[in-house]
């Protein structure tokens, strides 16, 4: 899997929007970007995920970097319940086995 | 649909024993996979299968034997427990050809070893 570098934390007050960043300068042409989340004492869940165009759902937005080198994932409104870890994971040809690093850790504060 | 189910929810062994964690996904994935989770740290792939008789070793699959006899249950097992694999187990399904589906995941499973 090509490697992701993300902020190890970041911080938002309730409501307000959130950009999570994450760095792949070494994304292939063929690499999709997955965004998983962590709550406290669950299992990851799916976020989202896109290739290249931006890509929309209920939970949060993708933005995607026209080179493809970094992307942002967007809480439009924050909530306590967003408070969780974030994972940038690129899966590249070994989807399902994915490598989850150390994410960031959001805190909504209210 | 019910998901991935984890069983049990909470373990204590002692060091030697061996156990089962049992999981079972009713989504008709091919694709299952354990994770294990150490404080403070992400996941780390133990074993992976990618359809029933397939299985495959992860990153850290040491002390831990897996087995696939059907589409739908994935059990670990522990052969002879130690201290060192005291974690939080999460097991995963999806479906494996489609690269761009999302892994779905159990609870965990929270052992610890004496």
């Amino acid at each position: 899997d090509a490697k992701t570098t993300q902020p190890n934390s970041m911080e938002s007050n309730e409501e307000e929007p959130v950009h999570l960043p994450c760095n792949h300068s070494t994304i292939s042409g063929t690499d999709y970007i997955h965004w998983y989340r962590q709550l406290p004492s669950q299992g990851p869940e799916y976020v989202i995920h896109g290739l290249t165009s931006n890509v929309n759902n209920r939970m949060a937005s993708l933005a995607i970097a026209e080179d493809r080198k970094s992307s942002t994932l967007i809480l439009h409104r924050a909530t306590l319940r967003d408070a969780a870890v974030y994972y940038c994971i690129l899966p590249g040809t070994s989807y399902g086995k994915l490598t989850f690093g150390q994410g960031t850790i959001l805190t909504v504060h209210p | 649909n019910a998901g991935v189910t984890q069983t049990p929810k909470f373990q204590v062994l002692k060091t030697g024993q061996s156990m089962t964690l049992q999981c079972a996904q009713d989504m008709n994935h091919e694709y299952m996979s354990w994770y294990r989770q150490d404080p403070g740290m992400g996941l780390r792939l133990i074993h992976y299968s990618v359809g029933a008789g397939i299985t495959d070793q992860g990153e850290v699959p040491n002390g831990y034997n897996v087995s696939r006899s059907t589409t739908e249950d994935f059990p670990l097992r522990l052969l002879s427990a130690a201290p060192s694999q005291t974690s939080v187990y999460f097991c995963a399904s999806s479906y494996f050809y489609r690269t761009t589906g999302e892994l779905f995941f159990g609870e965990g499973s929270r052992l610890t070893v004496l």
